[in-house]
């Protein structure tokens, strides 16, 4: 089975640097997705790690050690239109599956 | 160029009746899969379609069914609805090929009452 956990809120200040980590444990993997979410609406695609390190976007980071199990996105100089839920999500070792977390709301303060 | 569209946007249903909802496919994808998200909760995996076949399932009953058409399109259908069902209902489509395009729609929003 699959396992991915995120922390379920987080709250920062514009323009500062926010981490949210995920850790999973899969029977497969076939890399790692964030998504961002803002309410009522659809996830949209934010980064896809599949080999370990870092992947630079933008404002957005993401890492992933598949050894520990352990991703985390970066959000640099916050802005009050990255409030949003962003969800980590899994794909699994077969078919288009992916394996998503909670979600960590993260709201930005001014 | 339009993303994936699903149809209705919003669902009234009442206990122990039958829904379907609609997605279209962003153009040049092929696969189409289905998710339920609650509140509060991340998608949870229903199932995907390729080639107009089922081909990979979640952890759903069988009161949910699905189809895909020869272009692509794919309908859920929920028999017997129970109040547990309401949620937003999102449609994901792809590439086979591809393996990390994947793009989802605006979602079906379901109430059960």
């Amino acid at each position: 089975g699959q396992n991915i956990d995120q922390p379920t809120e987080m709250t920062a200040t514009e323009g500062a640097i926010v981490q949210i980590n995920c850790t999973y444990q899969t029977s497969g993997f076939n890399g790692l997705f964030w998504y961002q979410q803002h309410a009522g609406e659809a996830p949209t695609f934010l980064s896809y790690n599949v080999l370990d390190g870092l992947e630079e976007k933008g404002r957005f980071s993401s890492f992933l050690s598949r050894s520990k199990g352990y991703s985390y996105l970066l959000l640099k100089e916050l802005q009050m239109k990255d409030s949003a839920s962003y969800l980590c999500a899994v794909k699994g070792a077969a078919g288009n599956k992916l394996t998503f977390g909670g979600g960590t709301r993260v709201l930005v303060k001014p | 160029d339009a993303g994936v569209t699903q149809s209705p946007t919003h669902l009234i249903k009442t206990r122990g009746q039958q829904v379907t909802l609609r997605c279209s496919p962003k153009s040049g994808h092929d696969t189409v899969s289905w998710y339920q998200q609650a509140l509060g909760q991340g998608p949870q995996f229903i199932f995907q379609y390729y080639e107009e076949e089922e081909r990979q399932r979640g952890n759903f009953p069988d009161r949910f069914s699905g189809h895909q058409f020869p272009n692509y399109s794919s309908e859920l259908n929920v028999n017997a609805l129970l109040l547990g069902d309401s949620a937003l209902y999102l449609c994901a489509s792809g590439i086979v090929t591809s393996f990390h395009e994947q793009y989802f729609g605006p979602g079906t929003r379901l109430t059960v009452t």
